[in-house]
């Protein structure tokens, strides 16, 4: 049972337009979300988080949002640049305990010229 | 870069070799993880190390042996693997304390191929 799900295994953007990711968990004992970038032969890089104390955290071009009561988390980013072009993956964790992340399977993005 | 290495960057194998892929870390952090990424599927852990123990097998077959001689090095030993072992295999490290110890860094991974 996949406890993290991205629904959506591909995304086309246009540069310049908003690109969203969705992201959502059935574990209510996720209190802290990350979403990590990912380019062809690289290791996933960290890109952004939330505790689940917050509903948004924003910084520069990306924004994550988080819905409790629904399970669901995305990330906004705005505007979209070619160099965005990657597979993007969110992760779930309980901040007491293993900190042991959990990932969705991915969604690869790509910025269209 | 973020401060995790791992070698060898591509590794072929045959079923019956023995080799092994290595992890180091000079961040000061004190946990490390292996990670399994196949084809279309998620991420998912093999072995978790706190402070050089073993804290996680998420019942990976025996065949992958972890090793942690310290907490900047970690290896991961393979014998008699199978086709389906074929995969990326990612190394990653964590920082003690704060909300910053929720962040996993990784290394680039070893693209593993068994024939």
């Amino acid at each position: 049972d996949q406890q993290v799900k991205q629904n959506s295994p591909s995304l086309s953007v246009q540069e310049g337009r908003i690109s969203i990711l969705n992201c959502d968990y059935t574990n209510s004992m996720f209190d802290y979300f990350l979403w990590y970038k990912k380019y062809p032969a690289e290791g996933p890089t960290f890109l952004i988080s939330i505790s689940s104390i917050k509903d948004k955290n924003e910084d520069g071009r990306f924004t994550v949002f988080l819905n409790k009561s629904a399970k669901h988390l995305s990330l906004h980013i705005v505007p979209s640049q070619p160099g965005d072009s990657a597979v993007y993956f969110c992760a779930a964790s309980q901040i007491q305990g293993a900190q042991k992340l959990v990932f969705g399977q991915g969604t690869r993005l790509t910025i269209n010229p | 870069e973020t401060g995790v290495t791992q070698t060898p960057r591509h590794l072929v194998m045959g079923m019956t070799n023995k080799k092994s892929l290595k992890c180091e870390q000079h961040l000061g952090h004190n946990a490390m993880y292996w990670y399994k990424q196949s084809a279309k599927k998620p991420l998912e852990l093999m072995f978790v190390y706190n402070f050089k123990e073993q804290t996680e097998n998420n019942s990976v077959p025996s065949r992958f042996s972890p090793e942690c001689p310290n907490s900047s090095h970690l290896f991961l030993h393979l014998h008699t693997l199978q086709p389906e072992d074929s995969a990326l295999y990612l190394c990653a490290s964590r920082p003690r304390g704060g909300l910053a110890k929720n962040i996993q860094y990784f290394g680039a991974g070893t693209r593993l191929s068994v024939l």
